[in-house]
């Protein structure tokens, strides 16, 4: 069956500190993976896309990675701060009319 | 106003209510989305329609009702729920009509959060 895996539990790290979230899927074959943040009781925020001819994305502070062959993607803040505090989700190409499927999302918590 | 807007941002029913959700971009996009999100349980993608035109509905039941009159609303009527239907409902935008895309980027509102008693 098809899955997008995200760490259920939340991730806590200290401030400066670099964040990794995982994203791992079974039974895909996106063309592209996206990444997006969201606040309590607030829509999600588009942060970052990248395709599967791409390795590695980076955009200020936050870098994602690509492995078609492992089924992976992780995500990364480096530097991070507790304004970086929120869920982020992952989002693949499924099948079907623009169909984005999501995973559940990993709480980032990040201590001052 | 810009993005996506959401109204109203909290709901409360009861079961044997008549209630509708409105949602509005002003982004320019052809294609709008509801989905549903449960505590715990990844964004589920109820409806999608693209230059107003329904084309994807993923079996949802006839309690929700989509309508779409113009590529800058999307309204969800709610008929008779179920206390199981209490989530957040986001709508969402996108710029790209048809099968393939080149970003699929969605932009979304701030939700719906609704309560069925």
């Amino acid at each position: 069956s098809q899955k997008i895996e995200q760490n259920s539990e939340a991730l806590n790290i200290q401030e400066g500190k670099t964040a990794t979230l995982t994203c791992n899927y079974t039974n895909y074959s996106p063309a592209y993976l996206q990444w997006y943040r969201q606040d309590p009781g607030r829509g999600p925020v588009f942060l970052l896309l990248i395709r599967e001819n791409e390795k590695e994305k980076r955009k200020e502070r936050l870098k994602v990675t690509f492995d078609t062959t492992l089924k992976q993607s992780l995500f990364h803040i480096t530097a991070s701060q507790p304004a970086d505090s929120a869920t982020y989700l992952c989002a693949l190409e499924g099948t079907g009319f623009q169909k984005l499927v999501f995973g559940t999302g990993t709480r980032l918590l990040v201590s001052p | 106003e810009t993005g996506v807007t959401q109204t109203p941002r909290h709901l409360v029913m009861g079961m044997t209510n008549k209630k509708s959700l409105k949602c509005e971009q002003h982004l320019g996009h052809n294609a709008m989305y509801w989905y549903k999100q449960s505590a715990k349980k990844p964004l589920e993608l109820m409806f999608v329609y693209s230059l107003e035109e329904r084309v994807e509905n993923n079996s949802v039941p006839s309690r929700f009702s989509p309508e779409c009159p113009n590529s800058s609303h999307l309204f969800l009527h709610l008929h008779t729920l179920q206390p199981e239907d209490s989530a957040l409902y986001l709508c969402a935008s996108s710029q790209v009509v048809g099968a393939t895309s080149n970003t699929g980027e969605l932009f979304f509102g701030e939700g719906s959060r609704l309560t069925v008693l």
